[in-house]
Protein backbone atom coordinates (compact mmCIF):
# COMPACT_ATOMS: atom_id res chain seq x y z
CA UNK A 1 0.00 0.00 0.00
CA UNK A 2 1.35 3.44 -0.74
CA UNK A 3 2.29 6.22 2.09
CA UNK A 4 3.47 9.66 2.23
CA UNK A 5 5.02 11.12 5.08
CA UNK A 6 5.02 14.90 5.60
CA UNK A 7 8.20 15.25 8.44
CA UNK A 8 7.03 18.86 9.18
CA UNK A 9 4.42 19.62 11.08
CA UNK A 10 4.51 23.25 10.91
CA UNK A 11 7.36 25.36 9.39
CA UNK A 12 7.41 29.11 9.37
CA UNK A 13 9.45 31.14 7.19
CA UNK A 14 9.48 34.94 6.63
CA UNK A 15 8.36 36.93 3.94
CA UNK A 16 10.12 37.28 1.16
CA UNK A 17 12.43 34.30 2.50
CA UNK A 18 12.73 30.76 0.53
CA UNK A 19 10.50 27.85 1.65
CA UNK A 20 11.23 24.04 1.34
CA UNK A 21 8.60 21.57 2.01
CA UNK A 22 9.59 17.76 2.24
CA UNK A 23 7.40 14.69 1.14
CA UNK A 24 8.43 11.17 1.12
CA UNK A 25 6.54 8.50 0.07
CA UNK A 26 6.38 4.58 0.00
CA UNK A 27 5.05 3.10 -3.42
CA UNK A 28 5.68 -0.36 -5.33
CA UNK A 29 5.73 0.96 -8.56
CA UNK A 30 6.07 4.29 -10.40
CA UNK A 31 4.64 6.90 -7.96
CA UNK A 32 2.07 9.45 -9.36
CA UNK A 33 3.04 12.39 -6.71
CA UNK A 34 1.04 15.57 -6.17
CA UNK A 35 0.96 18.96 -3.98
CA UNK A 36 -2.17 20.34 -2.85
CA UNK A 37 -2.37 23.79 -1.09
CA UNK A 38 -5.21 24.44 1.25
CA UNK A 39 -5.83 28.17 2.11
CA UNK A 40 -7.85 28.66 5.35
CA UNK A 41 -11.22 27.62 5.16
CA UNK A 42 -10.91 26.43 1.55
CA UNK A 43 -10.91 23.69 -0.56
CA UNK A 44 -7.52 22.03 -1.74
CA UNK A 45 -5.84 23.55 -4.97
CA UNK A 46 -3.47 21.72 -7.31
CA UNK A 47 0.09 23.35 -6.93
CA UNK A 48 1.43 20.70 -9.20
CA UNK A 49 1.94 16.74 -10.03
CA UNK A 50 4.42 14.71 -11.15
CA UNK A 51 3.89 11.35 -13.83
CA UNK A 52 7.09 11.28 -15.48
CA UNK A 53 9.88 13.38 -17.43
CA UNK A 54 11.52 15.73 -16.17
CA UNK A 55 11.91 15.23 -12.47
CA UNK A 56 11.64 19.13 -11.57
CA UNK A 57 8.16 20.35 -12.29
CA UNK A 58 6.67 23.62 -12.33
CA UNK A 59 3.39 24.53 -10.75
CA UNK A 60 1.47 27.31 -10.26
CA UNK A 61 2.17 30.08 -7.91
CA UNK A 62 5.60 30.25 -8.06
CA UNK A 63 5.94 26.92 -6.75
CA UNK A 64 7.96 24.04 -8.42
CA UNK A 65 9.06 20.51 -6.91
CA UNK A 66 11.52 17.93 -7.63
CA UNK A 67 11.11 14.15 -7.77
CA UNK A 68 14.26 12.22 -6.41
CA UNK A 69 13.38 8.57 -7.19
CA UNK A 70 16.77 7.37 -5.04
CA UNK A 71 15.57 9.36 -2.19
CA UNK A 72 12.07 8.45 -2.64
CA UNK A 73 10.83 12.45 -2.16
CA UNK A 74 8.85 14.94 -3.94
CA UNK A 75 10.31 17.77 -1.92
CA UNK A 76 8.17 21.63 -3.08
CA UNK A 77 10.10 24.64 -3.23
CA UNK A 78 9.22 28.32 -3.62
CA UNK A 79 12.28 30.89 -3.83
CA UNK A 80 10.50 33.87 -2.40
CA UNK A 81 7.24 33.21 -0.26
CA UNK A 82 4.39 35.96 0.03
CA UNK A 83 2.39 36.32 2.98
CA UNK A 84 -0.58 35.02 0.77
CA UNK A 85 1.27 31.74 0.75
CA UNK A 86 0.58 30.73 4.16
CA UNK A 87 -1.66 27.50 4.22
CA UNK A 88 -1.54 24.02 4.83
CA UNK A 89 0.18 22.05 2.08
CA UNK A 90 -0.47 18.30 1.57
CA UNK A 91 1.53 15.93 -0.49
CA UNK A 92 -0.13 12.87 -1.95
CA UNK A 93 0.77 9.78 -4.29
CA UNK A 94 -1.95 8.03 -6.92
CA UNK A 95 -2.16 4.82 -7.07
CA UNK A 96 -3.80 2.51 -9.88
CA UNK A 97 -7.09 1.86 -7.95
CA UNK A 98 -7.96 5.90 -8.06
CA UNK A 99 -6.95 6.48 -4.10
CA UNK A 100 -5.44 9.19 -3.84
CA UNK A 101 -3.14 8.80 -0.43
CA UNK A 102 -2.11 11.88 1.35
CA UNK A 103 0.70 13.05 3.90
CA UNK A 104 -0.73 14.69 7.37
CA UNK A 105 -0.11 18.24 6.01
CA UNK A 106 2.06 20.59 6.97
CA UNK A 107 0.71 24.37 8.26
CA UNK A 108 3.08 27.09 6.78
CA UNK A 109 2.94 30.29 8.66
CA UNK A 110 4.41 33.49 6.78
CA UNK A 111 5.73 36.15 9.22
CA UNK A 112 6.35 39.96 7.82
CA UNK B 1 -17.61 29.45 -12.68
CA UNK B 2 -17.26 26.84 -9.86
CA UNK B 3 -15.71 23.56 -11.08
CA UNK B 4 -17.08 21.65 -8.11
CA UNK B 5 -19.45 23.09 -5.63
CA UNK B 6 -20.78 21.39 -2.16
CA UNK B 7 -24.20 22.35 -0.46
CA UNK B 8 -23.97 23.68 2.46
CA UNK B 9 -20.66 25.03 3.64
CA UNK B 10 -21.64 24.51 6.92
CA UNK B 11 -23.41 22.43 9.32
CA UNK B 12 -24.52 21.77 12.38
CA UNK B 13 -27.18 19.32 13.57
CA UNK B 14 -27.79 16.98 17.14
CA UNK B 15 -26.74 13.79 17.57
CA UNK B 16 -29.09 11.47 16.11
CA UNK B 17 -30.15 13.30 13.00
CA UNK B 18 -29.56 12.52 9.33
CA UNK B 19 -27.87 14.77 7.12
CA UNK B 20 -27.18 14.83 3.35
CA UNK B 21 -24.62 17.23 1.78
CA UNK B 22 -24.53 17.48 -2.00
CA UNK B 23 -21.88 17.56 -4.78
CA UNK B 24 -22.11 18.94 -7.98
CA UNK B 25 -19.28 18.95 -10.60
CA UNK B 26 -19.09 20.89 -14.09
CA UNK B 27 -16.04 19.39 -15.43
CA UNK B 28 -17.37 16.66 -17.27
CA UNK B 29 -15.65 14.52 -15.32
CA UNK B 30 -16.63 10.55 -14.78
CA UNK B 31 -15.06 9.90 -11.20
CA UNK B 32 -16.10 11.57 -7.90
CA UNK B 33 -15.37 11.29 -4.61
CA UNK B 34 -16.11 11.56 -1.09
CA UNK B 35 -12.79 12.79 1.84
CA UNK B 36 -12.88 13.01 5.42
CA UNK B 37 -10.84 15.69 6.89
CA UNK B 38 -10.87 14.97 10.47
CA UNK B 39 -9.86 17.22 13.22
CA UNK B 40 -6.02 17.06 12.50
CA UNK B 41 -6.73 17.99 9.14
CA UNK B 42 -5.77 14.55 7.89
CA UNK B 43 -7.37 13.33 4.59
CA UNK B 44 -8.63 10.30 4.14
CA UNK B 45 -10.78 8.60 1.00
CA UNK B 46 -14.68 7.85 1.74
CA UNK B 47 -16.06 6.89 -1.12
CA UNK B 48 -15.39 7.11 -5.18
CA UNK B 49 -18.02 6.47 -8.08
CA UNK B 50 -17.47 5.90 -11.85
CA UNK B 51 -19.70 6.96 -13.70
CA UNK B 52 -22.43 6.35 -11.20
CA UNK B 53 -21.02 2.88 -9.79
CA UNK B 54 -19.24 2.34 -6.27
CA UNK B 55 -15.45 2.02 -7.45
CA UNK B 56 -14.03 2.90 -3.77
CA UNK B 57 -15.40 2.13 -0.39
CA UNK B 58 -13.69 2.23 2.49
CA UNK B 59 -13.82 1.67 5.73
CA UNK B 60 -16.92 3.59 6.76
CA UNK B 61 -19.66 3.07 9.02
CA UNK B 62 -23.04 2.24 6.83
CA UNK B 63 -24.68 5.17 8.06
CA UNK B 64 -22.39 6.64 5.38
CA UNK B 65 -24.15 6.20 2.22
CA UNK B 66 -23.30 8.01 -1.00
CA UNK B 67 -25.74 8.63 -3.73
CA UNK B 68 -24.87 9.32 -7.43
CA UNK B 69 -28.28 10.18 -9.50
CA UNK B 70 -25.71 11.10 -12.59
CA UNK B 71 -22.55 11.36 -13.21
CA UNK B 72 -22.44 14.97 -12.32
CA UNK B 73 -23.67 14.32 -8.50
CA UNK B 74 -22.33 12.48 -5.85
CA UNK B 75 -24.20 13.17 -2.53
CA UNK B 76 -23.37 12.17 1.15
CA UNK B 77 -26.21 10.43 2.83
CA UNK B 78 -25.18 10.05 6.69
CA UNK B 79 -27.90 8.45 9.55
CA UNK B 80 -27.77 8.80 13.02
CA UNK B 81 -25.03 11.34 12.82
CA UNK B 82 -22.32 10.83 16.15
CA UNK B 83 -20.15 13.51 17.65
CA UNK B 84 -17.44 11.46 15.71
CA UNK B 85 -19.03 12.76 12.71
CA UNK B 86 -17.69 16.12 13.36
CA UNK B 87 -15.77 17.17 10.45
CA UNK B 88 -14.49 18.79 7.15
CA UNK B 89 -16.37 16.95 4.40
CA UNK B 90 -14.49 17.50 0.67
CA UNK B 91 -16.12 16.12 -3.03
CA UNK B 92 -13.40 15.81 -5.67
CA UNK B 93 -13.69 14.84 -8.70
CA UNK B 94 -11.39 13.20 -11.48
CA UNK B 95 -11.29 12.82 -15.38
CA UNK B 96 -11.34 9.17 -14.33
CA UNK B 97 -8.70 7.69 -16.54
CA UNK B 98 -8.04 3.79 -17.23
CA UNK B 99 -5.12 4.44 -15.61
CA UNK B 100 -6.54 5.88 -12.10
CA UNK B 101 -3.22 6.75 -10.81
CA UNK B 102 -2.77 9.41 -13.06
CA UNK B 103 -6.07 11.08 -12.63
CA UNK B 104 -5.69 14.46 -11.39
CA UNK B 105 -8.55 15.19 -8.74
CA UNK B 106 -10.51 18.52 -8.14
CA UNK B 107 -11.65 19.64 -4.60
CA UNK B 108 -15.07 20.99 -3.98
CA UNK B 109 -14.88 23.76 -0.66
CA UNK B 110 -15.53 21.61 1.81
CA UNK B 111 -18.86 21.23 4.15
CA UNK B 112 -17.87 21.64 7.51
CA UNK B 113 -20.28 19.33 9.42
CA UNK B 114 -20.30 19.95 13.53
CA UNK B 115 -22.35 17.84 15.72
CA UNK B 116 -23.60 18.83 18.74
Amino acid sequence: AQSVTQPDIHITVSEGASLELRCNYSYGATPYLFWYVQSPGQGLQLLLKYFSGDTLVQGIKGFEAEFKRSQSSFNLRKPSVHWSDAAEYFCAVGSNDYKLSFGAGTTVTVRA
Amino acid sequence: DTAVSQTPKYLVTQMGNDKSIKCEQNLGHDTMYWYKQDSKKFLKIMFSYNNKELIINETVPNRFSPKSPDKAHLNLHINSLELGDSAVYFCASSQGTPLGYTDTQYFGPGTRLTVL
